[in-house]
Order: C-alpha cells, then sequence, then structure tokens
C-alpha cells in the first residue's frame, strides 16, 4: 500500500521553464492537496481538488495550475518558472475532514 | 493567512522529560489536528481532537482544545530521541467544507539523549 506518491522528488529548473509535479494516491481518496513549504511560513495551500475533474483555488494560487482528470491523480504544474517558486511542495489526500495523507515532498529549486 | 499559530517556535528538552506545544487559532472549527513532521519527510498524522471535545489521548500524547480560548496544546510524556522532529497543529475551519487544513508554522522539538 503505497498511499501518497509524489514524483519527481528533487528538481532544478531555470527561470522561465515549466514542470508538472504529479501526486498519485491509492486510498480512493476523493480530496487532493498541494501545498508548499517554506522556511518559517509553515504549509500553504496552492489549489485543491474535491472530486475527479474539479479544482478550487486555496491561498496561494498565483503561478500555477492543476489538474485532476483521474480520481487518483493531482497534477501541479508550473508554466513559467520563477526563483520565488523556490520550495518544497506536498500533496495530501483525505476523505473528507478526517486526517490528511502526505506524501514524501518535492524539492524544487528554480535558478 | 496563517490560522494557527504554535508555541514555541523551538524547544528542547532532555529524553524522558514531558514536551508541551501550544497552538491557538483565530476562527471557529470543526476539528483540529496535529501532525509530525520529521527533517526531509512528509507530514503524519498524529492525533484529530473535534470541536466538541476537550481532551484526547493516543499513546503517549495527550491533545487538549479549549475553543472560547481558541486553543489546543499538545502533551508528549516521557520523550524519546526518535519524538525530535517539527510538530504541527492545522485547523479544519467550520463552513469550510473540504476545502484544506490550515497550518501553523510549527514546533521544533529536539531531545537530548
Amino acid at each position: 500500500n503505497a498511499g501518497v506518491t509524489q514524483t519527481p522528488k528533487f528538481r532544478v529548473l531555470k527561470t522561465g521553464q515549466s514542470m508538472t509535479l504529479l501526486c498519485a494516491q491509492d486510498m480512493n481518496h476523493e480530496y487532493m492537496y498541494w501545498y508548499r513549504q517554506d522556511p518559517g511560513m509553515g504549509l500553504r495551500l496552492i489549489h485543491y481538488s474535491v472530486g475527479e475533474g474539479t479544482t478550487a483555488k486555496g491561498e496561494v494560487p498565483d503561478g500555477y495550475n492543476v489538474s485532476r482528470l483521474k480520481k487518483q491523480n493531482f497534477l501541479l504544474g508550473l508554466e513559467s518558472a520563477a526563483p520565488s517558486q523556490t520550495s518544497v511542495y506536498f500533496c495530501a489526500s483525505s476523505m473528507s475532514e478526517f486526517e490528511a495523507f502526505f506524501g514524501q515532498g518535492t524539492r524544487l529549486t528554480v535558478v | 493567512s496563517q490560522q494557527g499559530e504554535e508555541d514555541p517556535q523551538a524547544l528542547s528538552i532532555q529524553e524522558g522529560e514531558n514536551a508541551t506545544m501550544n497552538c491557538s487559532y483565530k476562527t471557529s472549527i470543526n476539528n483540529l489536528q496535529w501532525y509530525r513532521q520529521n527533517s526531509g519527510r512528509g507530514l503524519v498524522h498524529l492525533i484529530l481532537i473535534r470541536s466538541n471535545e476537550r481532551e484526547k489521548h493516543s499513546g503517549r500524547l495527550r491533545v487538549t482544545l479549549d475553543t472560547s480560548k481558541k486553543s489546543s496544546s499538545l502533551l508528549i510524556t516521557a520523550s524519546r530521541a526518535a519524538d525530535t522532529a517539527s510538530y504541527f497543529c492545522a485547523t479544519d475551519p467550520e463552513g469550510g467544507g473540504a476545502d484544506g487544513l490550515t497550518f501553523g508554522k510549527g514546533t521544533h522539538l529536539i531531545i537530548q539523549p
């Protein structure tokens, strides 16, 4: 039982490049989330999804897009990476208001 | 904006001692959760306390919730070196639906052997 799997684990991008982070969960959870974690800032919600085909903006959505074409996958895209997007990105999934299960994170550096 | 604020930001104690961390939040909640994060890893759920509960236990963990003060505390008894980690409180806002938890900035706990 893999839980929540994020790929890749590490990535270095040049300013202006694009990339997609993949999150996959095998727990049949309806809800999925993308957070970013910066030093001294805790976790901040970027986008979330309450079901297949639906997405919504979180606290810090600018510069990111998401898609949830399949229930088990939640993709986070950066169209034109900026140094301010250097962060650790976490995907999480849950059933309604219960505990969230987190992936191991993707450490992204934009130079 | 951050909903929860943990206090202290950092805590260093000797193995075997008890560790207490506090969390304050701003709006009404459905529940409050505590998570642990080991260095370089994802967050792991520890315990959930609902808004109509005042205290909850799980092994060496004890969580209290005071909705009138909008605060919670996490007590880890008989601490071990393996408890060294960052601890985050997270709130599920009342009426927020499934639009995600709001996390505090965390308490970094160091257990000295």
